[in-house]
C-alpha cells in the first residue's frame, strides 16, 4: 500500500449505530487530519494530530470521537449520529503541521449515510 | 472572520487558457494551497505559494499577492482530463488551512 488508505470506502449507518473509520498513512509523516465535505461547501477541518497528539478540535460534536493510536494510524468512532452528518470523510496526512509548505496528502474517503 | 471566495463554476475550451481566481481573509497568512479533485476522488496538491509572483509548473502555474489577498490558478493547453474541482486553501496564523468551496472547472471540446 502506498499513500493514505481508509477503509470502508462507503457506509451506511443507522442513527443508532455505531461505527469507525479508519485511516493509515505509508508516507512517514506526523501530522494527521479529519475532514469532512459535503456538497459545494468548503472541507471542515474536524481534527488535527501531530506526533499522536490532538493539536485541533474545531467544535465538533461528541458523537464523533476520534483516536490515534500511533502517527501512522488514525480512527473516527461514530455514534447516535444525525441524517446531516452524511458527508465524504477525508482523512489526510502531511508532513509537519499543514502551513510550513507542507502540502497534505488525501485518502479517498468514505461516503458516510446516515439514515 | 476568516473566508475564501472563488467562483462556484466556470466552463472552458478544450486547447485554451483558464484563470480560477481567489481572494482570501485570514488571521495572519502561512501560504497559499491550490488542490485539484476529480469527482468521486480525493484532493491532489498542485501548487504552494507564500512569496508574492508566479510559480509555473508544467501546464499550470500558480500566482500570489499579498497585499491584495488574491491568488489564481493559471491552466493552459486545456485538456479534457482537466475538468474538476479546483481547491483553494490559505494557511492562517495557527497553520490551519481555510479552505474554499472550490471552483468546478468544465472542459468542453
Amino acid at each position: 500500500e502506498t499513500g493514505v488508505t481508509q477503509t470502508p470506502r462507503h457506509l451506511v449507518m443507522g442513527m443508532t449505530n455505531k461505527k469507525s473509520l479508519k485511516c493509515e498513512q505509508h508516507l512517514g509523516h506526523n501530522a494527521m487530519y479529519w475532514y469532512k465535505q459535503s456538497a459545494k461547501k468548503p472541507l471542515e477541518l474536524m481534527f488535527v494530530y501531530s506526533l499522536e497528539e490532538r493539536v485541533e478540535n474545531n467544535s465538533v460534536p461528541s458523537r464523533f470521537s476520534p483516536e490515534c493510536p500511533n502517527s501512522s494510524h488514525l480512527f473516527l468512532h461514530l455514534h447516535t449520529l444525525q441524517p446531516e452528518d452524511s458527508a465524504l470523510y477525508l482523512c489526510a496526512s502531511s508532513q509537519d503541521l499543514a502551513g510550513e509548505g507542507n502540502e497534505q496528502y488525501f485518502g479517498p474517503g468514505t461516503r458516510l449515510t446516515v439514515t | 472572520g476568516q473566508n475564501i471566495d472563488q467562483p462556484t463554476e466556470m466552463t472552458a475550451t478544450e486547447g485554451a487558457i483558464v484563470q480560477i481566481n481567489c481572494t482570501y481573509q485570514t488571521s495572519g497568512f502561512n501560504g497559499l494551497f491550490w488542490y485539484q479533485q476529480h469527482a468521486g476522488e480525493a484532493p491532489t496538491f498542485l501548487s504552494y505559494n507564500v512569496l508574492d509572483g508566479l510559480e509555473e509548473k508544467g501546464r499550470f502555474s500558480s500566482f500570489l499577492s499579498r497585499s491584495k489577498g488574491y491568488s489564481y490558478l493559471l491552466l493552459k493547453e486545456l485538456q479534457m482530463k482537466d475538468s474538476a474541482s479546483y481547491l483553494c486553501a490559505a494557511s492562517d496564523s495557527n497553520y490551519q488551512l481555510i479552505w474554499g468551496a472550490g471552483t468546478k472547472l468544465i472542459i468542453k471540446p
